[in-house]
């Protein structure tokens, strides 16, 4: 699996957009792009993911290069419960086998 | 979205003794389970993958007969750590893949064990 770049930590003002980004400028035509944040003693939870497309949810909007070489995911309303650790991930999408491979991440601090 | 539940969410136990996770999928079959371990102030890394009615596969360095991982059925997979010892302390964690072929990956809560 492609490898993943994401800034160790970002602060963002609470009711601000938190804007995060990630590189991942070796993926292959066939990976995906998936966002998880893992909130203090917690399991990771799903946010979103995607292949090429932007893609939006009810938690975040996800924005993928026109050359899928990086992304940014964009909560559009940070709060203060959205202080996470946030993992970019790139993934092939065959194989119920396969893992996911977790980087460091991004520790994003949503500030009152 | 779909639900892994995993149990007992915190748990204490003297060196030499052996402690069972229990990790569950509640609304889907989960033929494939994988367990993650997490020390303070790092990211997850892969320990195995759980194979309903197989053996498990284990990643490099993690040894089998210390962490026994039972998948006998495709809701649930055990992760037994045999002769614990404070070093095993960690956050264990278990997730499980739902839907199609780009599905994403499901946690559990995590399980936190200290080993004394």
């Amino acid at each position: 699996d492609a490898k993943t770049t994401q800034p160790p930590s970002m602060d963002c003002a609470e009711g601000r957009a938190a804007n995060l980004p990630c590189n991942h400028s070796t993926i292959s035509g066939n990976e995906y792009v998936y966002w998880y944040r893992q909130i203090h003693s917690q399991g990771p939870q799903y946010i979103i993911h995607g292949l090429k497309n932007n893609e939006t949810n009810e938690m975040a909007s996800l924005i993928i290069t026109e050359d899928r070489k990086s992304s940014t995911l964009i909560l559009p309303h940070a709060t203060l419960r959205d202080t996470a650790v946030y993992y970019c991930i790139v993934r092939v999408a065959s194989g119920y086998g396969q893992n996911f491979v977790f980087g460091p991440g991004t520790r994003l601090s949503v500030l009152p | 979205g779909a639900v892994v539940s995993q149990h007992p969410s915190r748990v204490i136990c003297k060196s030499g003794t052996s402690v069972k996770i229990e990790c569950r999928s509640l609304d889907f079959q989960a033929t494939t389970m994988f367990w993650y371990r997490q020390f303070p102030k790092q990211s997850l890394m892969l320990m195995a993958t759980s194979n309903e009615g197989s053996k498990a596969t284990y990643e490099q360095g993690v040894e089998k007969d210390k962490f026994l991982i039972n998948h006998a059925s495709l809701t649930l997979s055990t992760l037994t750590v045999t002769s614990a010892h404070p070093e095993d302390s960690s956050f264990y964690i278990c997730s499980a893949r739902v839907g199609g072929a780009a599905g994403e990956l499901f946690f559990g809560e995590g399980s936190r064990l200290t080993v004394l």
